[in-house]
Order: structure tokens, then sequence, then C-alpha cells
């Protein structure tokens, strides 16, 4: 079965400055990748995908993501934060079962600082 | 514009209540799928459905059922609903086929007092 690690709970960032997170998974072979972004409230929005092909994902919002097969990372990054990116993110891998469920990881929470 | 909608975004219920919650969506998608939100614990999957009356049991089904009688309509019920099933409910649809999108509706915070 699949799994998903986003190993930090929370991160702070200042405006302007730049964001990655961190996101591990688990999978026997070539994973669907997602990441969500939650707003306080919200349901989930979908920031970008993986599926094959070019290793790095541009995504809506200025988001983008890189799949490195030999470290099992998706990692989210951002050149500069604005603080209307404060949420929730969370990373989710898809199996090849036909009924694409998602595993989700246990969520990032950021946080921006003026 | 895709849209998948939760009947309530809040509901309070007594231990014990029958809960039915409700999920439409207009995007003639064949998946759909109830996940339980909690703090610390990301989103987990109850239960899903690929097509009218067919369902499978997600990680965590116990306590739960659902009913797909239509395609756009899935229902999550708490046969007696408890106090440890107070959460946030997502529901959510995607097309057939892997990897395909997941788009989710608002939620419904649910407590039961």
């Amino acid at each position: 079965a699949q799994s998903v690690t986003q190993p930090d709970i929370h991160i702070t960032v200042s405006e302007g400055a730049s964001l990655e997170l961190r996101c591990n998974y688990s999978y026997g072979a070539t994973p669907y990748l997602f990441w969500y972004v939650q707003s306080p409230g919200q349901g989930l929005q979908l920031l970008l995908k993986y599926f094959s092909g070019d290793t790095l994902v541009q995504g809506i919002k200025g988001f983008e993501a890189e799949f490195k097969r030999s470290q099992s990372s998706f990692n989210l990054r951002k050149p500069s934060v604005h603080w209307s990116d404060a949420a929730e993110y969370f990373c989710a891998v898809g199996a090849w079962s036909g009924y694409s469920t998602l595993t989700f990881g246990k969520g990032t929470m950021l946080l921006v600082s003026p | 514009d895709v849209k998948v909608t939760q009947s309530s975004r809040y509901l309070v219920k007594r231990t014990g209540e029958k809960v039915f919650l409700e999920c439409v969506q207009d995007m003639d998608h064949e998946n759909m799928f109830w996940y339980r939100q909690d703090p610390g614990l990301g989103l987990r999957l109850i239960y899903f459905s690929y097509d009218v009356k067919m369902k499978e049991k997600g990680d965590i089904p116990e306590g739960y059922s659902v009913s797909r009688e239509k395609k756009e309509r899935f229902s999550l019920i708490l046969e007696s609903a408890s106090t440890n099933q107070t959460s946030m409910y997502l529901c959510a649809s995607s097309d057939l086929g892997d990897g395909t999108e997941a788009f989710f509706g608002q939620g419904t915070r649910l407590t039961v007092v």
C-alpha cells in the first residue's frame, strides 16, 4: 500500500521569501503525485500534479514541484511567498488501481509572517 | 466550472442519532469519495464508489455506510452517531482512469454532542 510523509507540521516563512514544502512517498511503481491546498474553512484545491514525463511540474499560483524518483520525493516550491499563501498544504499519492483513490499526507500548515 | 456540493457546512447532532451527509457533483464523474479530516491526521478515506450502487471500503469504514442511488449523488450515513465521529467530512469526485484529479466539496463540519 502507498503512503505519504510530510515531515513538517508547521512552517513559518517571511513574506517575499522562498518556500519549500517536503513530501516523501512510498509506492512500488511510478506514482501519481499531487499537491493540494486548503484555505481555512474550505475544501481542497489542486495546485499541481505529476503523472510522467518532465519531473519539474508547474502549477497554479506560481507553485512548482519536482519529482525525484531516487529520493522518493515530490517537494513543493515557490520563489516568493505572499501572505495569501497561508494555508494548509497536502501531498497525495495515487495508485494505478483504476479507482483513482488518493492517499494523503498529514499536511503542512504554512504561516506567513510580515 | 466544476462543482462538488455538500448539503451542509455545519451540523450538530446528538449521540445515537442517524446522520446523513449528502454530496452532489455536476461533472458526470464515475468516482465519488468520502474522506474524514482530523487535525494531525490529514485526510482518511472512509468509502468510495466507482459506479451507481457500487461501493468499496476505504481505510476507516467502521461506523459508516454509504449510498449511491444516482450517479451524481453520494451519501454518507452514520447509523448511530458517536462523539468520536465529530470531524470535518469532505466529499470528492473524479473521472474514470488512473491518476485523475479529485475535486472536493467545501466540507461538512459535524459535531456530535
